[in-house]
């Protein structure tokens, strides 16, 4: 079956580093999306890897490992605003975007 | 403003009555698709759109209806709503359906059926 797993919850102080990760299994692979999502609203986009490697835009960072299903998102100076709910996503081989339950990133002063 | 536009943003309705939600897009896309998102569940897709013309279903399709006759427009139908469908539910829509674009969601519709 095809199954996106990643934390339901973490807690990270202001100013700091967090890394939410995400595993992945499913049938074929297009690529793996993160976006954040803000309680009540809609969820933006944030990275697309397809290609093993980190790509860095501005404070965050996205990981891929497609041998290992293995995917993270790296927050650094970490903000209030930060605070959000960060979705993972798996495009399988017909280009269907399966989704994880989401990680629910509390950020603490 | 590129966007993707869905009405009403909240809505009580009763079993049994017809309502539809509708959703439009500004930016030419070709891709449309309409989620449900449910606490401690991942978005699960209900219906998709790769062209004018062309819908497919999603992983969670009975009880839904939807239609593409023009590009820019993709209303998701509930023919006969029953409390289960109770629900936050967003429309999308991508360049392509191939996904290195991104997907931009509308700002979601709050179902509530009694």
């Amino acid at each position: 079956g095809q199954n996106i797993d990643q934390p339901t919850e973490m807690t990270a102080t202001e100013g700091a580093i967090v890394q939410i990760n995400c595993t992945y299994q499913t049938s074929g692979f297009n690529g793996l999306f993160w976006y954040q999502q803000h309680a009540g609203e809609a969820p933006t986009f944030l990275s697309y890897n397809v290609l093993d490697g980190l790509e860095e835009k501005g404070r965050f960072s996205s990981f891929l490992s497609r041998s290992k299903g293995y995917s993270y998102l790296l927050l650094k100076e970490l903000q209030m605003k930060d605070s959000a709910s960060y979705l993972c996503a798996s495009m399988d081989s017909n280009y269907q975007l399966i989704w994880g339950a989401g990680t629910k990133l509390i950020i603490k002063p | 403003e590129a966007q993707v536009t869905q009405n009403p943003r909240y809505l009580i309705t009763v079993t049994g009555k017809k309502l539809t939600v509708t959703c439009s897009q500004n930016m030419n896309h070709e891709y449309m698709s309409w989620y449900r998102q449910d606490p401690g569940l991942g978005l699960r897709q209900i219906y998709y759109s790769m062209n004018v013309e062309v819908t497919d279903k999603g992983d969670v399709p009975e009880g839904y209806k939807v239609s593409r006759k023009e590009k820019r427009n993709f209303p998701l139908i509930l023919e006969s709503p029953s409390p289960n469908q109770t629900s936050l539910y967003f429309c999308a829509s991508s360049l392509s359906g191939t996904g290195d674009y991104g997907y931009t969601f509308g700002s979601g519709t709050r179902l509530t059926v009694v």
